[in-house]
């Protein structure tokens, strides 16, 4: 079973460009969240998506969304990009059993995009 | 808001030794699970063990074990036998019943000395 995949692996950007990232989760994962990574700030939440729609959202500038498509294939844009949004950005998913909310529901992550903003 | 708190920034264990990476939380929850999240060079965070708040039982895995401490926020790693693919950050986690998001610590970074 393939794993969570993210593309692009790398990127770099400068100040003020605009910059899409995508997530495919593991198949017949229905939720997908987003996390940013950053040595100050450590593992930060951004997003979480579940059917298409976004059931929570972390403490971010409005700079930062994000959309679900109907196959669970997720994407998080970030616009006006400032120096401080470099970062590794990770997603991850996790499977939509009737233990959902449960212990039993892990988060598998993927190995991440990292963003250089210059 | 919860918090969690890795107070050791790193760590160092000889190879076969035991290690113990120490994590403490905060909560007014009284259901809520805790995860240890290992990051390799790699990047990809790989889950190393789980520990539901409500078991009074600590969780175990392979080598892996941890020391849950419900009225003293205490969750701590215990690595046995330490091997050198075990070199990573390891990160504590929370999340509380009925969220899916995250509340990680700041990390410790794991270092094996051959």
């Amino acid at each position: 079973k393939a794993g969570v995949t993210q593309t692009p692996r790398y990127l770099i950007k400068t100040r003020g460009q605009q910059v899409t990232l995508s997530c495919s989760p593991i198949s017949g994962h229905r939720s997908v969240s987003w996390y940013q990574q950053t040595p100050g700030q450590g593992l930060q939440f951004l997003f979480e998506y579940f059917s298409e729609t976004q059931r929570n959202k972390g403490n971010f500038p409005g700079r930062f969304s994000g959309r679900q498509f109907s196959n669970s294939r997720s994407e998080m844009n970030v616009s006006t990009l400032e120096l401080g949004d470099s970062a590794l950005y990770l997603c991850a998913s996790s499977p939509s059993t009737r233990e959902f909310y449960s212990g039993a529901n892990v988060l598998t992550f993927g190995a991440g995009s990292r963003l250089t903003v210059l | 808001a919860q918090t969690v708190t890795q107070s050791q920034p790193e760590m160092s264990v000889q190879e076969a030794e035991t290690v113990t990476l120490s994590c403490t939380y905060d909560t007014s929850e009284s259901d809520y699970y805790l995860f240890w999240y290992k990051q390799p060079p790699s990047r990809q965070m790989i889950l190393v063990i789980r520990q539901e708040a409500y078991k009074q039982q600590n969780a175990t895995e392979n080598r892996f074990s941890v020391n849950f401490q419900k009225a003293a926020k205490s969750f701590s790693l215990k690595i046995s036998d330490s091997q050198l693919g075990d070199a990573a950050m390891y990160f504590c986690a929370y999340r509380k019943q009925g969220a899916q998001k995250l509340v990680f610590g700041q990390g410790t970074r794991l270092t094996i000395n051959p």
